[in-house]
This record gives structure tokens, C-alpha cells and sequence, in this order.
């Protein structure tokens, strides 16, 4: 079964120190990964994807994401938190098959940035 | 470009009732996708259509349904609430002209369903 994995619930840094955000998949084929912010009452946000390519994928915000093809991983990253940066953060890989797509979500990781 | 945008923003329903949101693509969007978010199970993906055609659909009991419109609006119709369908229900659209593209999905805001 195809799967995306956030192992932390959530991340706790302070302002100006880097940030990493963890991801695991499991897919058939190659990966089609996407990562998306949500804020309080709000939908999703696209920050950034990896089609293929480079394996740093950069990204809004000041964003990038590090593809991992021997770990499985996809974890983003920021040089320099920002309290503005909190929020609820969702890793996703694209499923498709003969009929259509889907995105597949983890579970989500709470990021806190501490001023 | 507007983004997607979902209608209402808001509802509050009883057990039993049926309800029906409405979701507006981006312009020049054909795809159309909707996705259930709760607490307990995070995002979960309900269906896709694209031309006025379900695509794809996720493990959701038949009282999910949808439709897609010509100009590629999408509602989604829930019958005989339950309580456990209270959740924020995601609408994304993307260019998604075939089923293996690579295109984005932008979301919308959300409809939050509140079944009493």
C-alpha cells in the first residue's frame, strides 16, 4: 500500500534557528511528493513539489525540501524560522492509476517557532 | 487568478439531514478533487472528477457523492448525516489533464460541516 509517514507530531524550534519537518513514503513507481502548509481555518497551501531532477527542491516562503530516493524521505527545510512560520504542515504523494489521481496525506506535524 | 473557492464556509446540520457544498476551480481548471479532514483521521481523499466525470474515488460509503458541472464547478452531497461526518471538507482543483500529470492542486478555504 502506498503510504506517506510524519513521524513527529510535533516541532518546536526558536526563531532564527534552522527547521526540518520529516517525511517518509512508501510508493510503487517513482514519487510525486508535495509538500502543503495549513493555517487555522484555513485550506491548504502549496509550498513546493518534486516531479522529478534535482533532488533540492526549493520552494514559497523560503522553503526547500531534501529528496531522499535511498530513504524514502522528503524532509523540508528552512535556514532561519519565523514565528510566522507556525502552522500545520502536510507531506503528500500522488497516487494514480488507469482512472485517475489522488493525493495520499500524513498525518501532519505541528510546527512552533518560538520568538 | 482567483483561487478556488468553496461555498459555504460554514454549516451546521442534524443527524439525518442531507447537505450540499459547492467548490468554483481555478479558471482554466477541469480537475477537481475533494478531500475529507477530521481529527481523528486526518486527509482523507473522497473523489476527482474531471469533464463532468467521476475519475477516481476513495473508500467512502455511498452516502459521498458529486458532480461536475460544464463550466467545471463541483458540488459534493452528503445524505443521512451522521455525526461522525463533522469535518473540514477540502475542494483542490489542478490542470490535471491526464491521470498521470504531474500538476499541481490548489486548495481552497473549506467548507467546515458541523452535524448535531
Amino acid at each position: 500500500a502506498q503510504s506517506v509517514a510524519q513521524p513527529e507530531d510535533q516541532v518546536n524550534v526558536a526563531e532564527g534557528n534552522p527547521l526540518t519537518v520529516k517525511c517518509t513514503y512508501s510508493v510503487s513507481g517513482n514519487p510525486y511528493l508535495f509538500w502543503y502548509v495549513q493555517y487555522p481555518n484555513r485550506g491548504l497551501q502549496f509550498l513546493l513539489k518534486y516531479i522529478t531532477g534535482d533532488n533540492l527542491v526549493k520552494g514559497s516562503y523560503g522553503f526547500e525540501a531534501e529528496f531522499n530516493k535511498s530513504q524514502t524521505s522528503f524532509h523540508l527545510k528552512k535556514p532561519s524560522a519565523l514565528v510566522s512560520d507556525s502552522a500545520l504542515y502536510f507531506c503528500a504523494v500522488r497516487v494514480t492509476n488507469q482512472a485517475g489521481t489522488a493525493l495520499i496525506f500524513g498525518k501532519g506535524t505541528t510546527l512552533s517557532v518560538s520568538s | 487568478k482567483a483561487g478556488v473557492t468553496q461555498t459555504p464556509r460554514y454549516l451546521i446540520k442534524t443527524r439525518g439531514q442531507q447537505v450540499t457544498l459547492s467548490c468554483s476551480p481555478i479558471s482554466g481548471h477541469r480537475s477537481v478533487s475533494w478531500y475529507q479532514q477530521t481529527p481523528g483521521q486526518g486527509l482523507q481523499f473522497l473523489f476527482e472528477y474531471f469533464s463532468e466525470t467521476q475519475r477516481n474515488k476513495g473508500n467512502f460509503p455511498g452516502r459521498f457523492s458529486g458532480r461536475q458541472f460544464s463550466n467545471s464547478r463541483s458540488e459534493m452531497n452528503v445524505s443521512t448525516l451522521e455525526l461522525g461526518d463533522s469535518a473540514l471538507y477540502l475542494c483542490a482543483s489542478s490542470l490535471a489533464g491526464t491521470p498521470t500529470s504531474t500538476d499541481t492542486q490548489y486548495f481552497g478555504p473549506g467548507t467546515r460541516l458541523t452535524v448535531l
